[in-house]
């Protein structure tokens, strides 16, 4: 059954640094989203990525993230200067079309320290 | 501002008994809603969803439950078994289908006992 990889399954960084998480959505998904859950809380939506381009994303998304299609294959998240409130479970999701059913990944735990 | 809400952040259950799981949501923009498990160290994983079309939608064990009226959503599982055991999440999406990003609720955790 296909599925949404990501890698890698832990970060750990220091305050300040930059950070790549990378996903691999479901190969006939035209849809790519973000999530993250802060430990204890709801996940909450970043990002959504159709066509090459952003097409929703919510307050948290400021400009010390990005998201990347490189290739035909990943979809990555950026965060340029890691703040200890970064630390959290970031999702990948993807969907065939906006809307539909979205499907996850397990996740990248990151630490920032 | 939590657009979608559940309540009862645990309930449990005995084996082969029915588990109902609640959520309320504020947004009547909202015309899609689904249901996720998560296990620990995994991510959600789809487990069944309605239109705002229906109000009712059922998949094996698993029944979801839509009142527009009240907005409030549930899901019924029917048997419960110890494998079911994990946390569930209610999500909303809407605006006419052209947003894709789901609004979460906190979540629910079940406990299924042998």
């Amino acid at each position: 059954e296909p599925e949404v990889t990501q890698t890698p399954s832990h970060q750990v960084t220091q305050m300040g640094q930059e950070v790549i998480l990378r996903c691999v959505p479901i190969s006939n998904h035209l849809y790519f989203y973000w999530y993250r859950q802060i430990l204890g809380q709801k996940v909450e939506f970043l990002v959504s990525f159709y066509n090459n381009e952003i097409s929703e994303k919510s307050e948290i998304f400021d400009d010390q993230f990005s998201v990347e299609r490189p290739d035909g294959s990943n979809f990555t998240l950026k965060i340029r200067s890691t703040k200890l409130e970064d630390s959290a479970m970031y999702f990948c999701a993807s969907s065939e079309q906006a809307g539909s059913i979205q499907y996850f990944g397990a996740g990248t735990r990151l630490s920032v320290l | 501002d939590q657009q979608v809400k559940q309540n009862s952040p645990s309930l449990s259950v005995q084996e082969g008994r029915i588990s109902i799981l609640n959520c309320d949501y504020t947004n009547s923009m909202f015309d899609y809603f689904l249901w996720y498990k998560k296990y620990p160290a995994e991510g959600p994983t789809f487990l069944i969803s309605i239109s705002s079309i229906k109000d009712k939608n059922e998949d094996g064990r698993f029944t979801v439950f839509l009142n527009k009226s009240a907005k409030h959503l549930s899901l019924h599982i029917v048997p419960s078994q110890p494998g079911d055991s994990a946390v569930y999440f209610c999500a909303a999406s809407g605006y006419g289908g052209s947003q894709g990003n789901l609004i979460f609720g906190k979540g629910t955790k079940l406990s299924v006992k042998p």
